[in-house]
């Protein structure tokens, strides 16, 4: 168990629908990321959130946000759903932002119909 | 982004070393992971080096680092059933992201 928490587990949903992704950190972690995993993409880097405030962006679609709130838990809202949307989407969390210890969560697996 | 690249499938024995191979491109990665990822499961943290290490061991894994090469390398010592799995190797860009590569599926035959 890393300690970072994702919801839910699995989620399966219509396209053109909207659903948002929940994340809480590690305890005493400050930054947040995002990751989807997809079979043609690999690993991608969507953003990274610290203590607030957006740090990093990677290729996150304009459909897609983020932030990360004064908990610091964090929410990824994926919205006008496609069918290629569907993938595995992980948060991971870190001390700072810059260290070398990231934890992954197990992921929200989201199916689009 | 800058490329990681990874053989996609090893298959070993159990009891024999296992020996996952990565290439990188970023010489400025200040750090390099490997992460295990289980049939279902999310990503867990193996283990990382510095890339001002060669060699870092941990229990049953050992981690090569050749920097003039772009070359890391993971040796799992004693391989067991459990250890099938899918290995990324990952470097460490900036601010927390990490480029990865495509995985490599590992497969213990008893």
């Amino acid at each position: 168990d890393s300690g970072v928490t994702q919801t839910p587990k699995h989620l399966i949903t219509a396209t053109g629908q909207r659903v948002t992704l929940r994340c809480s950190p590690r305890s005493g972690d400050l930054s947040v990321y995002w990751y989807q995993q997809s079979l043609d993409q690999g690993l991608q880097f969507l953003i990274q959130y610290y203590n607030g405030e957006e740090r990093a962006k990677g290729n996150i679609l304009e459909r897609f946000s983020a932030q990360q709130f004064p908990d610091l838990h964090s929410e990824l809202n994926l919205s006008s759903l496609e069918l290629g949307d569907s993938a595995l989407y992980f948060c991971a969390s870190s001390e700072t932002g810059f260290d070398n210890t990231i934890y992954f969560g197990e992921g929200s697996w989201l199916t689009v119909v | 982004g800058e490329d990681v690249e990874q053989s996609l499938f090893l298959s070993v024995r159990e009891g024999d070393s296992s020996v996952i191979n990565c290439t990188y491109t970023d010489s400025s990665s200040t750090y390099l992971y490997w992460y295990k990822q289980e049939p279902g499961a999310g990503l867990q943290l193996l283990t990382y080096i510095f890339s001002n290490m060669d060699m870092k061991q941990d229990q049953r894994l050992t981690v090569l680092l050749n920097k003039k090469d772009k070359h890391l390398s993971l040796r799992i010592a004693d391989t067991q059933t459990g250890d099938s799995a899918i290995y990324f190797c990952a470097e460490f860009e900036s601010w927390g992201k990490l480029q990865f590569g495509a995985g490599t599926q590992v497969v213990v035959t008893p």
